[in-house]
């Protein structure tokens, strides 16, 4: 059964302290991962979505990597503006169906 | 351009009564999806819409139903609510194709007394 787990499950870092949250998956044949952004109250926003391993996505502070078993969010220098929790997903489907599977998320508060 | 537009923002229900959420795809989409977000937790998926037919369903009771219409707008329709069906309840829309990114609503969050 196809599955994703998040950790850690919560992280404090300090304003300008860079670290990376893990997604490891295990999927019958990747189809593509998929990271959101969540803030309180709201919907997930996508980031990125990696399909291959290997491939790499950058977004200002942000990095996305896949490999054969997990995918790190790297955040280089947070502010508190990137406090959130941070959601990873697998797509699984055939064709042209596709729903995506999630992690629990990690959530990160950056202080000042 | 609009993104996903999601109705009502709260809603507040006892338990045994049934329960209508709505919601708009963006701009262009034709495929919508429907989650189930438990606090704390990822969302976990219920069923997809496309062409007016559910295409594909997860591990959710048939209390749980859904609609699209030719605008492909989507509702989701819950019967007979239990206190676990307290959540947020997230809509996804995409363009239908292998690996599109589903673009999310805001949720409209569920409270079952």
């Amino acid at each position: 059964e196809d599955q994703v787990t998040q950790s850690p499950e919560a992280l404090r870092l300090q304003e300008g302290e860079s670290s990376s949250l893990n997604c490891s998956y295990t999927v019958s044949g990747l189809r593509g991962l998929f990271w959101y952004r969540q803030d309180p109250g709201k919907g997930p926003e996508f980031l990125f979505t990696l399909y291959s391993a290997g491939e790499e996505k950058e977004k200002e502070r942000l990095k996305a990597t896949l490999t054969k078993k997990e995918s790190f969010l790297h955040i280089t220098a947070p502010k508190p503006e990137d406090s959130a929790t941070y959601l990873c997903a697998v797509l699984h489907g055939s064709g042209n169906t596709g729903k995506l599977i999630f992690g629990q998320g990690t959530t990160l508060q950056v202080k000042p | 351009d609009a993104g996903v537009t999601q109705s009502p923002t709260h809603l507040i229900k006892t338990r045994g009564q049934q329960v209508t959420l709505r919601c708009s795809p963006k701009s262009g989409h034709d495929t919508v999806s429907w989650y189930q977000q438990a606090l704390g937790q990822g969302p976990q998926f219920i069923f997809q819409y496309y062409e007016e037919e559910e295409r594909q369903r997860g591990n959710f009771p048939d209390r749980f139903s859904g609609h699209q219409f030719p605008n492909y707008s989507s509702e989701l329709n819950v019967n007979a609510l239990l206190l676990g069906d307290s959540a947020l309840y997230l809509c996804a829309s995409r363009v239908q194709g292998f690996g599109n990114i589903q673009y999310f609503g805001a949720g409209t969050r569920l409270s079952v007394l």
